[in-house]
């Protein structure tokens, strides 16, 4: 199956500092791809797409100042946490949008990569 | 938007066969996704809808029914393995996932 890699898997920060992560498509070209947070115990919240070659799309109350989403290339695409907080510790994962995928019937669907989990002391 | 509902949590025993039912309202449908998620990892694909009907893969199948905002997923001869949260996604005509809070499905031996 199609492969998505985040970097780094795990990230403890101090409080005021900027985290950035990397989500590539190992073994497929991505059209689209997508940004979430989980917090503990909760399902996945949409924060943003990412268009190859545009500027990214946000969800109603994410803040796009700080969460920068820079425009994907069909292989990467990279989220920066900027002035981290501890409330914005969570759980991000990325997820690419495989149109030629291996999905149920040749329909394209959306892989996860092994997300990222970030604590912000 | 979209609502998505599905249990919270379901037990069963290694062996049986447990179905998660989900059911949505949405402003647009593209397509309903199965996802399976261990603790700690990120989801994991397991299934895709967009016609009415049973898809079956292995031990897992999923249906559909569009015009009751309805779908299943039954899990088979359960393995302790499959104890996991497994999360129903709906998505748009711009190709956004909606999900669910995902029900937690515990195995027992």
């Amino acid at each position: 199956g199609a492969v998505v890699s985040q970097h780094p898997s795990w990230v403890i920060c101090k409080s005021g500092t900027s985290v950035k992560i990397e989500c590539r498509s190992l073994d497929f070209q991505a059209t689209t791809m997508f940004w979430y947070r989980q917090f503990p115990k909760q399902s996945l919240m949409l924060m943003a797409t990412s268009n190859e070659g545009s500027k990214a799309t946000y969800e109603q109350g994410v803040e796009k100042d700080k969460f920068l989403i820079n425009p994907a290339s069909l292989t990467l695409s990279t989220l920066t946490v900027t002035s981290a907080h501890p409330e914005d510790s969570s759980f991000y994962i990325c997820s690419a949008r495989d149109y030629s995928g291996p999905g149920t019937g040749g329909q394209e669907t959306q892989y996860f990569g092994p997300g990222t989990r970030l604590l912000v002391l | 938007g979209q609502n998505i509902d599905q249990p919270t949590e379901m037990t069963a025993t290694e062996g049986a066969i447990v179905q998660i039912n989900c059911t949505y309202q949405t402003s647009g449908f593209n397509g309903l996704f199965w996802y399976q998620q261990h603790a700690g990892e990120a989801p994991t694909f397991l299934s895709y809808n967009v016609l009415d009907g049973l898809e079956e893969k292995g031990r897992f199948s999923s249906f559909l029914s569009r015009s009751k905002g309805y779908s299943y997923l039954l899990l088979k001869e359960l393995q302790m393995k499959d104890s996991a949260s497994y999360l129903c996604a709906v998505r748009d005509g711009d190709y956004k996932l909606s999900f669910g809070a995902g029900t937690t499905v515990t195995v027992r031996a």
